[in-house]
């Protein structure tokens, strides 16, 4: 499997940007990079996802490193409800899979 | 939201019993993934339905078996409760192997 490594935990100012890490070492060269965040006791939400350009939609914005070996999820504005458990995958497998890790819990602070 | 809805929203049962969970897709999805979420754990992958057919399977017993239909509504069923399977079901709706969005899932307490 493509072993994702974030960071267990991070906090974040309300209205400052949010800079997540995450290390895909393993992950390779045709398989997408997949970021998802679960807010307590929810579905997890889909953010975004790349393969080797940046992305950014409504959400966030996704800066993979040229190599792939790691990623940034960046929330430009970080507010209360932003607080959750973010994932990032690389889906494996025939069916594309989702593995998830123990993810970053982020906290937006007043 | 997504689309995608789940039901029942909670349930209890006793070990030994059977589970029938259910899932609608998003509309023009063709592909069902079912997610067990124990507590304090991510998501582990049950398995996945494409067009009606299992197409991947994770590290689940016999017993958690699915069923997908025309309409690419899904059931999740779990024989012989034990109380290790009290946790939260998700399913993810796709089409194909792309983006999976997930519903809010049913809690399933075991006694």
């Amino acid at each position: 499997d493509a072993k994702t490594t974030q960071p267990p935990s991070m906090d974040c100012a309300e209205g400052r940007a949010a800079n997540l890490p995450c290390n895909h070492s393993t992950i390779s060269g045709n398989e997408y990079v997949y970021w998802y965040r679960q807010i307590h006791s929810q579905g997890p939400q889909y953010i975004i996802h790349g393969l080797k350009n940046n992305e950014t939609n409504e959400m966030a914005s996704l800066i993979i490193t040229e190599d792939r070996k790691s990623s940034t999820l960046i929330l430009p504005h970080a507010t209360l409800r932003d607080t959750a458990v973010y994932y990032c995958i690389g889906p494996r497998g025939s069916a594309r899979q989702l593995t998830f890790g123990s993810g970053t819990q982020l906290t937006v602070l007043p | 939201e997504t689309g995608v809805t789940q039901s029942p929203t909670h349930l209890i049962k006793t070990r030994g019993q059977q589970v029938t969970l259910r899932c609608s897709s998003q509309s023009g999805h063709n592909t069902v993934s079912w997610y067990q979420q124990a507590l304090g754990q991510g998501p582990q992958f049950i398995f996945q339905y494409y067009r009606e057919e299992e197409n991947g399977r994770g590290n689940f017993p016999p017993r958690f078996s699915g069923l997908q239909f025309p309409n690419y509504s899904s059931e999740l069923n779990v024989n012989a409760l034990e109380l290790d399977d009290s946790a939260l079901y998700l399913c993810a709706s796709s089409r194909a192997q792309e983006t999976q969005y997930f519903g809010p899932g049913t809690r399933l307490l075991v006694l």
